[in-house]
């Protein structure tokens, strides 16, 4: 089955700059690569996706960029604010039925002012 | 706000004990994903249901089970509770199924078993 590699498991940056995580998938067959950022308490909220015909994608501040050669694809914050600071998990699902989104271990990004 | 409700957030319960946790997706949708997370396994997908009928199934064990109502809530049935069940549930729904929709979460409940 799919297996999700995510890295770092926590990263500090200072505000202002930008904070890369990068996770690696097992299965080519994984066409569907979204994003969930969880605060404490809080259940993950989708912040950004990216399908496999895709290579990049950008809202505002946030990127994602997908290589399906190297099945790796990677989260760019760029000018972090210290709101960004929380947990960030990156997901793969194969487009099939009975199939669903399979998770990496999360990140835990600090954001200090 | 994701618009997906579940109750209750939390839930103290012994060990033995049998527990039944809720979900309602965003209006319109009609898929219903359950995970698990706790800080060993991360978030495990557990079982998924589309217009009432189960649709995936994950590392559910044998003592969960789940259901989907024809208002299209969900239902998470836990029994014969143990300490290593303690743990966030999450729902999300998501319109469609199989095809790569976008999922969204709820809240949570923190279960707690003693």
């Amino acid at each position: 089955g799919e297996n999700v590699e995510q890295h770092p498991s926590t990263l500090s940056v200072q505000e202002g700059d930008s904070a890369v995580i990068k996770c690696t998938y097992s299965d080519s067959a994984s066409n569907y690569f979204p994003w969930y950022k969880q605060e404490l308490g809080k259940g993950p909220q989708l912040i950004i996706d990216i399908r496999s015909n895709v290579g990049e994608k950008k809202d505002q501040r946030i990127a994602v960029t997908l290589n399906k050669t190297a099945k790796h694809f990677s989260l760019h914050i760029t000018e972090t604010q210290p709101e960004d600071s929380a947990v960030y998990f990156c997901a793969a699902m194969i487009n099939q039925a009975g199939t669903a989104l399979i998770f990496g271990k999360g990140t835990t990004l600090s954001v200090s002012s | 706000d994701s618009g997906v409700t579940q109750t209750p957030k939390h839930l103290i319960t012994a060990t033995g004990q049998r527990v039944t946790l809720r979900c309602s997706p965003r209006s319109g949708d009609l898929s219903v994903y359950w995970y698990q997370q706790s800080l060993d396994q991360g978030l495990q997908f557990l079982i998924q249901y589309y217009n009432g009928e189960e649709r995936a199934k994950g590392n559910i064990l044998e003592r969960f089970s789940a259901q989907q109502f024809p208002d299209l809530h969900s239902e998470l049935n836990l029994s014969s509770l143990e300490l290593g069940d303690s743990a966030l549930y999450f729902c999300a729904s998501s319109p469609l199924s199989g095809a790569a929709n976008e999922q969204f979460f709820g809240p949570g409940t923190r279960l707690t078993v003693l």
